[in-house]
């Protein structure tokens, strides 16, 4: 079946500075992908929704200079923390939907990635 | 707009014991509905979805849920718990216009009992 793959799983990064991450559809399109942010114990938050080719759009109390999403292929969306701090440590995982093929309209989740910030 | 309420954020079973799971929903569309299980440290894993049809829909381990209208509801419910059913349950909806935006409730954890 179709797959979404996020990388890297486990990242630590040290205060201030920055981290992508990336989520690729690897058997379907996506035109459109979700990145959802999970804080421990609780459900997954919406953040944005990312639109290849154009701008992401963000959920309100997202901050959209803070946390860069770039769609720039019908296989990739990449998540960028900038300026990382400690509270931006969280779980964050990604969705993409296959529109086509035998796969008819399903949402696909990724393993999800786990950021520290130290 | 859509939103799930999950009602016990912490449920304990006997292993062999039914696991009920409740999940509401809320939606001005005919909503797609959906549940997923979350394992420590891993990812979300689909037990199961209803978009139209039968409403009593099976998922896999052994998992079943049934969509109710009327009661707006989706409980997700398993005869027999297992010990590895012990995780994390999230229900979520989304409307059957986009099916793109999910809205996922609180999540449940699932605690088996020896």
């Amino acid at each position: 079946g179709a797959v979404v793959s996020q990388h890297p799983s486990w990242v630590i990064c040290k205060s201030g500075t920055s981290v992508k991450i990336e989520c690729r559809s690897l058997d379907f399109q996506a035109t459109t992908m979700f990145w959802y942010r999970q804080f421990p114990k609780q459900s997954l938050m919406l953040m944005a929704t990312s639109n290849e080719g154009s701008k992401a759009t963000y959920e309100q109390g997202v901050e959209k200079d803070k946390f860069l999403i770039n769609h720039a292929s019908l296989t990739l969306s990449t998540l960028t923390v900038t300026s990382a701090h400690p509270e931006d440590s969280s779980f964050y995982i990604c969705s993409a939907r296959d529109y086509g093929g035998g796969s008819g309209n399903t949402i696909y989740f990724g393993e999800g990635s786990w950021l520290t910030v130290v | 707009a859509q939103s799930v309420t999950q009602l016990g954020s912490h449920v304990s079973v006997s292993e062999g014991a039914l696991v009920l799971l409740r999940c509401n929903y809320s939606s001005s569309v005919p909503p797609y509905l959906f549940w997923y299980v979350q394992y420590p440290n891993q990812g979300l894993q689909l037990l199961l979805k209803y978009t139209t049809g039968a409403t009593l829909v099976k998922g896999i381990n052994g998992f079943e849920a049934e969509f109710k209208k009327s009661e707006t509801s989706f409980h997700l419910t398993k005869p027999s718990a297992h010990m590895s059913d012990a995780a994390e349950y999230f229900c979520a909806v989304s409307d059957g216009n986009t099916g793109n935006q999910f809205y996922f409730g609180t999540g449940t954890s699932l605690t088996v009992i020896p």
